[in-house]
């Protein structure tokens, strides 16, 4: 079945830039979306189609995508930015919908 | 405010059912595609289920296919997941997102906050 490929963790200072990475076979056809999870908070779509950013969404967070992988960055990452991050995407040949293991950003 | 709200989630032993509802708000649910999304302890997020505008186009992840069923009543803008057999490894908390429509659909693009299952006897 098809895995998309995140770090476990990632933990910057604040005002630090943080990337975090989500790496797929399939990522070079089909496009990335990542979403932030905060406990007790409904999950915000925070990048669509590997680079465009939502309305709502502060422009430190940006997305780019290259070959198989696709990166999410925060330029100047704030304390409230902290939580779980997940890419998402779907196979090229199956339409399988998977998520990322999740990275866990801590900006301390 | 545009959101959606779950519940129905609860304690249930092994084998048994519970049904989620999620309803939505400041907008209309027959223009989305919609989706049921979970988060078991420790654990990522999984997309379980998939349900068309009409309701008559569905689609499961193995995981809980032949055991959960995705509906929807358009008149009440109201989304469902029925669990039956439900099993341990279900324990999560529960998600309803919609899908915006657009040249490229964007998958889950409004989140409910969740409604929490355990399995435990």
């Amino acid at each position: 079945s098809y895995e998309l490929t995140q770090p476990p963790s990632v933990s910057v200072s604040p005002g630090q830039t943080a990337r975090i990475t989500c790496s797929g076979d399939a990522l070079s056809k089909k496009y990335a979306y990542w979403y932030h999870l905060r406990s007790g908070q409904a999950p915000v779509l925070v990048i669509h189609e590997d680079i465009k950013r939502p309305s709502g969404i502060p422009e430190r967070f940006s997305g780019s995508s290259s070959g198989t992988m696709a990166t999410l960055t925060i330029s100047g990452a704030q304390v409230e930015d902290e939580g779980d991050y997940y890419c998402y995407s779907t196979d090229s040949s199956s339409d399988q919908r998977v998520f990322g293991g999740g990275t866990k950003l801590t900006v301390l | 405010e545009v959101q959606l709200v779950e519940s129905g989630g609860g304690l249930v032993q092994p084998g048994g059912s519970l049904r989620l509802s999620c309803v939505g708000s400041g907008f209309i649910i027959n223009s989305y595609e919609m989706n049921w999304v979970r988060r078991a302890p420790g654990k990522g997020l999984e997309w379980l289920s998939y349900i068309s505008r009409s309701g008559n186009i569905q689609d499961y992840a193995d995981s809980v296919k032949g055991r959960f069923t995705v509906s929807r009543d358009n008149a009440k803008n109201t989304l469902f997941l029925q669990m039956d057999g439900l099993r341990v490894d279900d324990t999560a908390v529960y998600f309803c997102t919609r899908d915006r429509p657009g040249g490229t659909t964007t998958p889950f693009d409004l989140w409910g906050q969740g409604a929490r299952v355990t399995v435990s006897s």
